[in-house]
């Protein structure tokens, strides 16, 4: 039961345009989301988060927004750049009790020069 | 200003053999939740603990699998008896987990856990 989905495995994109990861959750429960970048071999590093009050969140280059009547969270990377090249996850948790996260599985983000 | 710190970065265990991951936690935190990610798939929930305390561990295989996070100390993942479906990347992340609010898990480097 894959509770949080990323449905493309692979993205490219050209350097400077703006990348756009998706994710889709089925459990209503959730109400804090989370993107993070991996790299090989090494941990995910956190990018950016939103809780269910708001419906966009913003960090430098980074824009994560929450339509949860669709059950639906993007993350927009503007501008993409090389460095950007990396895995994304999603992941959702629900504030009152553990916070244990769900992760999706993944995107892999390539930035063309 | 250490992040999260995990040892060994890579493991290899033959099949029977006991398998123990550690986890430091960042400064400050005193919450940490362990993570299993197979090939080519996401991170999955295993267990989460505080000092001396497991409050979740809704995510562990039933057997051979326990961890522990001692007053003093890293916190520990023990598999007795490694088969070769255990071989993964197992992940630690730390939180400060303060009262009634938000909370951003902080994760490790992980490690590599390869059963022959």
């Amino acid at each position: 039961d894959q509770q949080v989905k990323q449905n493309s495995p692979s993205l490219s994109v050209q350097e400077g345009r703006i990348s756009i990861l998706n994710c889709d959750y089925t459990n209503s429960m959730f109400d804090y989301f989370l993107w993070y970048k991996k790299y090989p071999a090494e941990g995910p590093t956190f990018l950016i988060s939103i809780s269910s009050i708001k419906d966009k969140n913003e960090d430098g280059r980074f824009t994560v927004f929450l339509n949860k009547s669709a059950k639906h969270l993007s993350l927009h990377i503007v501008p993409s750049q090389p460095g950007d090249s990396a895995v994304y996850f999603c992941a959702a948790s629900v504030i009152q009790g553990a916070q244990k996260l769900v992760f999706g599985q993944g995107t892999r983000l390539t930035i063309n020069p | 200003n250490a992040g999260v710190m995990q040892n060994p970065r890579h493991l290899v265990r033959r099949r029977g053999q006991e398998a123990r991951l550690r986890c430091s936690p960042m400064k400050g935190h005193s919450h940490v939740y362990w993570y299993r990610q197979l090939p080519e798939e996401g991170l999955k929930f295993m267990v989460y603990l505080q000092k001396e305390n497991i409050i979740d561990e809704s995510g562990m295989p039933k057997e051979r699998f326990s961890a522990e996070f001692p007053k003093e100390g890293p916190s520990i993942l023990r598999i007795q008896q490694v088969v070769r479906g255990d071989s993964a990347a197992y992940f630690c992340a730390s939180s400060k987990r303060l009262a009634g609010g938000i909370d951003t898990q902080y994760f490790g480097p992980g490690t590599r856990l390869t059963v022959l």
